[in-house]
């Protein structure tokens, strides 16, 4: 099987960068996409293809990837982006579907 | 402006099957570059994808489920549908249905969740 892994909880304070952080032994093939999920809705994709940031997405969330590490980067992380992230991949195949675990994200 | 909602039972007992049905509406289930997919989430724990088809019919499924998933497309209804045998009460979760988008960027081909569904709450219990 297939993994991705992330810490369980990052913190900051408002105002203050946030790097969240997935690894994974295909990243230097696949790409990495990031979700934010608030408490109680659907998840919504924040960063695609490692770098990419979909329309209406702020321009304080980015990505990037190196090696086995893609990286999800809040800047000036504001009180509504308290959230779980997901980052997302397939394995080498490209058929695997796989999530990480997710990171509790706390703006306080 | 392509929307996904789920519909079904929210009370399975144990042993029984899940059903859902996910309809499409503002856009083609047909359409090129997208395939179709289940994921879920247990009560305060992550994502888990369950599988995904394709508007042809093939499918592939999550190795973990695929002894009791089954998905199936319905084009005339624009809908596409999940069947999960044998459930248990780790069966429950809020299982959501999404648009896989597909293609290759990059040098790299690739497959992501661009639209998902609200996502409804299905319960194992007896």
């Amino acid at each position: 099987s297939y993994e991705l892994t992330q810490p369980p909880s990052v913190s900051v304070s408002p105002g203050q960068t946030a790097r969240i952080t997935c690894s994974g032994d295909a990243l230097p093939r696949k790409y990495a996409y990031w979700y934010q999920q608030k408490s109680g809705q659907a998840p919504v994709l924040v960063i695609y293809e490692d770098t990419k940031r979909p329309s209406g997405i702020p321009e304080r969330f980015s990505g990037s990837s190196s090696g086995t590490m893609a990286t999800l980067t809040i800047s000036g992380a504001q009180v509504e982006d308290e959230a779980d992230y997901y980052c997302y991949s397939t394995d080498s195949s490209g058929n695997l579907v796989v999530f990480g675990e997710g990171t509790k994200l706390t703006v306080l | 402006q392509l929307q996904l909602q789920e519909s079904g039972s929210g009370l399975v007992k144990p042993s029984q099957t899940l059903s859902l049905t996910c309809a499409v509406s503002g856009g083609s289930i047909s359409s090129d570059g997208y395939s179709w997919s289940w994921i879920r989430q247990p009560p305060g724990k992550g994502l888990e994808w369950i599988g995904y088809i394709y508007h042809s019919g093939n499918t592939y499924y999550n190795p973990s489920l695929t002894s009791r998933v089954t998905m199936s497309v319905d084009r005339s209804k624009n809908q596409f549908s999940l069947r999960l045998t044998s459930v248990t009460a780790a069966d429950t979760a809020v299982y959501y249905c999404a648009r896989v988008n597909l293609g290759c960027s990059g040098g790299r081909c690739y497959r992501y969740f661009d639209l998902w569904g609200r996502g409804t709450l299905v319960t194992v219990s007896s």
